[in-house]
């Protein structure tokens, strides 16, 4: 069946380093792909989205990567701040399918 | 401030208690949905609305029933509350059906204990 899933989750990095948190999908028919940030106690919020005929997209210190071949998304957010600190989900959908679906989520841990 | 509004923000029930979690979104947008989340799990799609007067279930619906009252409201009703329904409830929008072009715009979220 389908899935959206993420490798890691928990990810611990230093502040100023950059971050990379990966998703898996395996449904190949997925078009649409969104990456959601979600604070404690709060929604989930966008922060950015790749279609698939799109390999790369840069926002404002985020960049998602799409890899067709594979099935794979990965979310880099450059020089990490304490701010990051949430849940990140990836979620996709494709043409015809009801709504979104989405990861489990990981936990990106800023340490100062 | 424009963006999707949930109540309650807290609730407690009893097992068998009946209640009704109300969702109102002030941006025009056509789509509605109400997903759950459960520790350690990603969000489950209960049920959506793809836009004013049409509502379809989604992935996890049983126990539950929604009514898209009009293009701003859409809520979701637990009949006979379990402990299985214990969890946190997103209501969320979007202008276009799936998502498409910016995601979804979620409330604050519900946070539901059934005892």
């Amino acid at each position: 069946g389908e899935s959206v899933g993420l490798h890691l989750p928990t990810l611990s990095v230093q502040e100023g380093d950059n971050s990379i948190i990966n998703c898996a999908y395996s449904n190949s028919a997925s078009d649409y792909f969104i990456w959601y940030k979600q604070e404690s106690g709060k929604g989930p919020q966008f922060i950015i989205d790749i279609r698939s005929n799109m390999d790369k997209r840069q926002g404002q210190r985020v960049t998602v990567l799409l890899n067709k071949t594979v099935k794979h998304l990965s979310l880099q957010i450059a020089a990490t701040q304490p701010g990051d600190s949430a849940v990140y989900f990836c979620a996709e959908s494709y043409t015809g399918r009801r709504a979104l679906t989405f990861g489990s989520g990981t936990r990106l841990q800023v340490q100062p | 401030n424009a963006g999707v509004t949930q109540t309650p923000k807290f609730q407690v029930l009893k097992t068998g208690q009946s209640m009704t979690l109300q969702c109102a979104q002030d941006m025009n947008h056509n789509s509605m949905y109400w997903y759950r989340q459960d520790p350690g799990m990603g969000l489950r799609l209960i049920y959506y609305s793809a836009s004013e007067g049409t509502t379809d279930k989604g992935e996890v619906p049983n126990g539950y029933n929604v009514s898209r009252l009009n293009k701003r409201e859409f809520s979701l009703r637990l009949e006979s509350a379990a402990p299985s329904q214990t969890s946190v409830y997103f209501c969320a929008s979007s202008a276009r059906r799936q998502g498409r072009g910016g995601g979804y715009t979620f409330g604050s979220g519900t946070r539901l204990t059934v005892v």
